[in-house]
């Protein structure tokens, strides 16, 4: 399987400012990569597909860049409903090798 | 808006049996391939199962395979997940999702398995 790997674990940022989290695949997984929110005790939300697209009504603070194996999710300029965890996932062998990283957590600087 | 809302989970003793379900009110079921995803406690995500559009074709992960079984009722808008031979390792918030552009437009809320004796 391809091995997602997200970093930092954990960024601390204020709000307003802007937010920078990686995610590397093991292997290229050409644009295939997706990035979903999580906020504690809640499903996790879809933001970013095709490594660049954002989903139905997602904010355009919201920006995804990267192919093959290196990827980005930007917020911005931080809300305060952006603080969560956000996991990459990504679907070039699909279904069976789908596979996410271990999310990136965004809390209060 | 898409709602997906997921019932059955509880505590059960390792090598039992649950079965999950999902429903899709209001929601133009038949049109989507449905997965169940799975969050162990403190961990990330893990793809459990697929079930394309009309029911036809399966897929399972190496994790489940032999175990888990997906099916769907498209007349009653249900998407269902038979777990049987279950083990500590199992224990997680499962959910529903559909797929759209394949990744996971819409889940529900989850519903929570226990394996322990």
């Amino acid at each position: 399987d391809i091995v997602m790997t997200q970093s930092p674990a954990t960024l601390s940022v204020s709000p307003g400012e802007r937010a920078t989290l990686s995610c590397r695949a093991s292997q290229s997984v050409n644009n295939k990569l997706a990035w979903y929110q999580q906020k504690p005790g809640r499903a996790p939300r879809l933001l970013i597909y095709d490594a660049v697209t954002r989903a139905t009504g997602i904010p355009t603070r919201f920006s995804g860049s990267g192919s093959e194996t290196e990827f980005t999710l930007t917020i911005s300029s931080l809300q305060s409903e952006d603080f969560a965890v956000y996991y990459c996932h990504q679907y070039n062998n699909w279904p069976r090798g789908n596979t996410f990283g271990q999310g990136t957590k965004l809390d209060f600087k | 808006e898409v709602q997906l809302v997921e019932s059955g989970g509880g505590v059960v003793p390792p090598g039992g049996s649950l079965r999950l379900s999902c429903a899709a009110p209001g929601f133009t079921f038949e049109e989507y391939a449905m997965h169940w995803v799975r969050q162990a406690p403190g961990r990330g995500l893990e793809w459990v199962a697929l079930i394309t559009r009309d029911g036809g074709s399966t897929f399972h992960a190496d994790s489940v395979r032999g175990r888990f079984t997906i099916s769907r009722d498209i007349s009653r808008n249900f998407l269902y997940l038979q777990m049987n031979n279950l083990r500590v390792e199992d224990t997680a918030l499962y959910y529903c999702a559909n797929e759209s552009e394949k990744v996971f437009g819409y889940w529900g809320q989850g519903t929570r398995v226990t394996v322990s004796s």
